[in-house]
């Protein structure tokens, strides 16, 4: 079955810690997406991405990187620079273009990413 | 700048009457599509309908229907018959532009129906 595969489902950071959360989709989708969801919250998006080896910055990216390096995977790395990386985070893929204009989003079950 | 506002935090609806979830938005851009997820407490998201701006009916989906009002720039769902099932947070989304690769969300409504 094709769709989107997030890892971990929970995941802890320290203090001054980096940690990536993964992305992977096989519904050969052009692009992807990061959202962090805060509790009882709509979702922001981080970053976009439209084509391998390129992104756009969402409307929170300060203090988290993304790579495209292929087109199945799109990993996300929170930073020490976040400093309230406590959250749900959730990635999506789409096809895009003019045809994209009716499509939804898929999305993954989520990671929830706490600091110890 | 884009922008979604669902101004109702949360909602109480009887089981078996309908219940509507406002969505109000702000775009310059002509075209754009208009999207409605659930997400209940298990986390994922799911699509529930579409809307686009060029749209001449308001769209439905079994016990799902939109009441689109282009002018007033507002995409209310319409649940039907809700179902205990029903209870979850409901987003709404948009994408705009030429490349439709930008996606915002609301800020939800938490919908609880009660037996």
């Amino acid at each position: 079955d094709g769709g989107i595969t997030q890892s971990p489902k929970y995941l802890f950071r320290k203090e001054g810690q980096n940690v990536t959360l993964s992305c992977e989709q096989n519904l050969n989708h052009d692009a992807m997406y990061w959202y962090r969801q805060d509790p009882g919250q709509g979702l922001r998006l981080i970053y976009y991405s439209q084509i391998v080896n390129d992104f756009q910055k969402g409307d929170i990216a300060e203090g988290y990187s993304v790579s495209r390096e292929k087109k199945e995977s799109f990993p996300l790395t929170v930073t020490s620079a976040q400093k309230n990386p406590t959250a749900f985070y959730l990635c999506a893929s789409s096809i895009r273009g003019t045809g994209a204009s009716n499509q939804p989003q898929h999305f993954g079950d989520g990671t929830r990413l706490s600091i110890l | 700048a884009q922008k979604i506002t669902q101004t109702q935090p949360g909602m109480f609806v009887q089981e078996k009457e309908a219940v509507t979830l406002d969505c109000t938005y702000d775009t310059s851009d002509p075209s754009y599509g208009l999207f409605w997820y659930k997400q209940p407490s298990s986390g994922e998201m799911i699509f529930l309908i579409y809307q686009g701006s060029y749209d001449q009916q308001n769209a439905t989906e079994g016990r799902y229907s939109l009441n689109f009002q282009k002018a007033r720039k507002s995409a209310n769902l319409v649940i039907s018959a809700s179902q205990l099932g029903d209870s979850a947070m409901y987003f709404c989304a948009m994408r705009e532009g030429t490349s439709y690769d930008k996606v915002i969300f609301g800020p939800g409504t938490s919908l609880s129906v009660i037996p």
